[in-house]
């Protein structure tokens, strides 16, 4: 039973330009909902976070909206750079314990 | 942010062994750390929630004789794999808690059981 779904396995985006990562949840007990990017044989990286009484955080270039009505949240990355390449999975927290969706390939151009 | 350490970062033992592998924070106390596992192309699973002074917690179908886990201190937190077997063999990450929904990570441990 997959709570936390990203069902792009890769995306594949032109340097400058917007990443769009998309993830999908079931469980409506979720109560924060976080990004992070991973490289293989390292641990997560946090990108960035939104609570689920918000739609949509903002942190440089990276912007999170969450739609509690479709169990829906994105990341989109503007500019996108190469160094955004990496595994970046979605994860969401009901009591401080975190489920994470399968990850999906980033991959930026130059 | 905060630094999670982990060792060793690598660890190749025989079937039948046990190995313990330790997570710490090294610059803030983590009463809750968590200790995850991840097959190769696949998510993070959580295994288990540390709590410094109780008994670990446990996910559904993770056994707890095989999966010990120790949090004898607010910095320091084990799990040992009694018994490895090579079906045992994957990365595990701890991460500690830092407030309520802010985790941070350790760089992970890969074990080889041969």
């Amino acid at each position: 039973d997959q709570q936390v779904k990203q069902n792009s396995p890769s995306l594949s985006v032109q340097e400058g330009r917007i990443s769009i990562l998309n993830c999908d949840y079931t469980n409506s007990m979720f109560d924060y909902f976080l990004w992070y990017k991973k490289y293989p044989a390292e641990g997560p990286t946090f990108l960035i976070s939104i609570s689920s009484i918000k739609d949509k955080n903002e942190d440089g270039r990276f912007t999170v909206f969450l739609n509690k009505s479709a169990k829906h949240l994105s990341l989109h990355i503007v500019p996108s750079q190469p160094g955004d390449s990496a595994v970046c999975f979605c994860a969401a927290s009901v009591y401080g314990k975190l489920t994470f969706g399968q990850g999906t390939i980033l991959t930026v151009h130059p | 942010g905060a630094v999670v350490s982990q060792h060793p970062s690598r660890v190749i033992c025989k079937s039948g062994t046990s190995v313990k592998i330790e997570c710490r924070s090294l610059d803030f106390q983590a009463t809750t750390m968590f200790w995850y596992r991840q097959f190769p192309k696949k998510s993070l699973m959580l295994m288990a929630t540390s709590n410094e002074g109780s008994k670990a917690t446990y996910e559904q179908g993770v056994e707890k004789d095989k999966f010990l886990i120790n949090h004898a201190s607010l910095t320091l937190s084990t799990l040992t794999v009694t018994s490895a077997h090579p079906e045992d063999s994957s990365f595990y990450i701890c991460s500690a808690r830092y407030t309520s929904y802010e985790q941070y990570f350790g760089p992970g441990t890969r074990l080889t059981v041969t």
